[in-house]
């Protein structure tokens, strides 16, 4: 069962452009829910992060959007560029029970930037 | 001053053959994992090691070992090679209290041919 749902599964962008990411989820112990970003060849690198007690974080051209009621978050890229091209993972994790100690990854989403 | 690495970056053997994969991370961080990625790109966490304790372990064949000498390293064997062990396996380290902030090696490519 995938705790961590994302779409799209892919995305083509225009240089320029913005690049939406949309995930959901259903367990309400999940209280922390990180975006990770990996290029071909490469490990997963932290990107940005948010808790549920904030609606939106934004760290230069990225922002999460955070939806507590809806039970769904999203990554919001500005003036995308090529050098976005990578494949973006949304995860969460969470204090207690079977949340503790672990990252819940989503599918991942391949984002290419035309330029 | 790699901050978390693995070797081999590639790996290619036969079925039925043994092989190890190590990492190490100087972060000072007391939490490491496994991770399998495959062909799809999605990462599923095979084990997770606390302080050299075993914390997390998923469904995975019991081919797979891992084994922890001290809290900087983290090292998996897998015996019997299958076809559907060709994947991308990644370590990852995490302070103890912040598992949602990982911090991810290279990779090694493993192919079984």
């Amino acid at each position: 069962q995938q705790q961590v749902k994302q779409s799209p599964q892919s995305l083509i962008v225009q240089k320029g452009g913005i690049s939406i990411i949309n995930c959901a989820y259903e367990n309400t112990a999940f209280d922390y829910f990180p975006w990770y970003q990996q290029f071909p060849g490469k490990g997963p690198a932290l990107l940005i992060a948010i808790r549920p007690d904030v609606s939106e974080k934004k760290e230069g051209r990225f922002t999460i959007s955070f939806n507590k009621s809806a039970k769904q978050f999203s990554l919001h890229i500005m003036d995308s560029q090529p050098g976005d091209s990578a494949t973006y993972f949304c995860a969460a994790s969470g204090d207690r029970g079977s949340t503790l100690g672990r990252l819940y990854f989503g599918r991942g989403t391949q984002l290419t930037v035309w330029p | 001053d790699t901050a978390v690495s693995q070797t081999p970056k590639y790996l290619v053997t036969q079925m039925g053959n043994d092989k190890s994969i190590k990492c190490e991370q100087n972060l000072g961080h007391d939490t490491m994992y496994w991770y399998k990625q495959d062909s799809k790109k999605f990462l599923k966490i095979m084990f997770s090691y606390n302080n050299k304790e075993l914390i997390i372990n998923e469904t995975v064949p019991n081919r797979f070992s891992p084994k922890s000498p001290d809290k900087a390293h983290l090292n998996l064997h897998i015996n019997s090679l299958e076809l559907g062990d060709s994947a991308v396996y990644f370590c990852a380290s995490s302070p103890g209290d912040r598992s949602y902030e990982q911090y991810f090696g290279p990779g090694t490519r493993l192919t079984v041919t």
